[in-house]
């Protein structure tokens, strides 16, 4: 199974903040990768697709990048809505997803 | 509209088999492309795949838990069922069903709101 490497597990930044979160995979794939978004007691909720599409709906300050094994997210000015754990998740084989990030308002 | 909701047991005992069951609308899983999977996550702790189910009945399960997992699906009821042999109190966690688009969407882009369960005698 492919492996996905996420870092860091948790960070604390202030509004405005610019916010990267890192996703390596244990081998190639493509750009086959999905970023989520959770709260607390909810669902995940599809953030960005195929590494660096963004999902209808979802603000612009969210981005990612990447391609291979090495992938980022960004949130370029942190919100207080944005308070959440977040999961990468990629789809080359069967599923596996990152062990998350917590990002919490310092 | 899409949605997806779980439901089955809230309790369960160690080496029963768990039965859930994720009931939709908005979709037709006999439509070419479309999957139902199920994920878990248990508390405090990250999310892992545990099963999807294909359009055209083909089944793909986690390599770590195949052997205890059977998912099924009843086209005219709009239903996806995973069934999880000889439960063992690791296996506490909230278990989601969600959809996903083979092909032109690879993502779950829908998800029922989750059904905690715990494995407890």
């Amino acid at each position: 199974d492919i492996q996905m490497t996420q870092s860091p597990s948790s960070l604390s930044a202030s509004v405005g903040d610019r916010v990267t979160i890192t996703c390596q995979a244990s081998q190639d794939i493509s750009n086959y990768l999905n970023w989520y978004q959770q709260k607390p007691g909810k669902a995940p909720k599809l953030l960005i697709y195929d590494a660096s599409n963004l999902e209808t709906g979802v603000p612009s300050r969210f981005s990612g990048s990447g391609s291979g094994t090495d992938f980022t997210f960004t949130i370029s000015s942190l919100q207080p809505e944005d308070i959440a754990t977040y999961y990468c998740q990629q789809y080359d084989n069967l599923p596996t997803f990152g062990g998350g990030t917590k990002v919490e308002i310092k | 509209q899409v949605t997806l909701r779980e439901s089955g047991p809230a309790l369960v005992k160690p080496t029963q088999t768990l039965t859930l069951t994720c009931t939709f609308s908005g979709f037709s899983l006999s439509t070419s492309g479309m999957c139902v999977s199920w994920i878990r996550q248990p508390p405090g702790k990250a999310l892992e795949w545990l099963a999807r189910i294909d359009w055209d009945d083909d089944k793909y399960y986690s390599t770590s838990l195949k052997t205890r997992l059977t998912i099924s699906k009843d086209t005219s009821k709009n239903q996806v069922v995973l069934t999880m042999t000889n439960m063992d109190p690791v296996d506490t966690a909230t278990y989601y069903c969600a959809r996903i688009r083979i092909g032109s969407h690879n993502y779950f882009d829908y998800w029922g709101q989750g059904t905690l369960v715990t494995v407890s005698s």
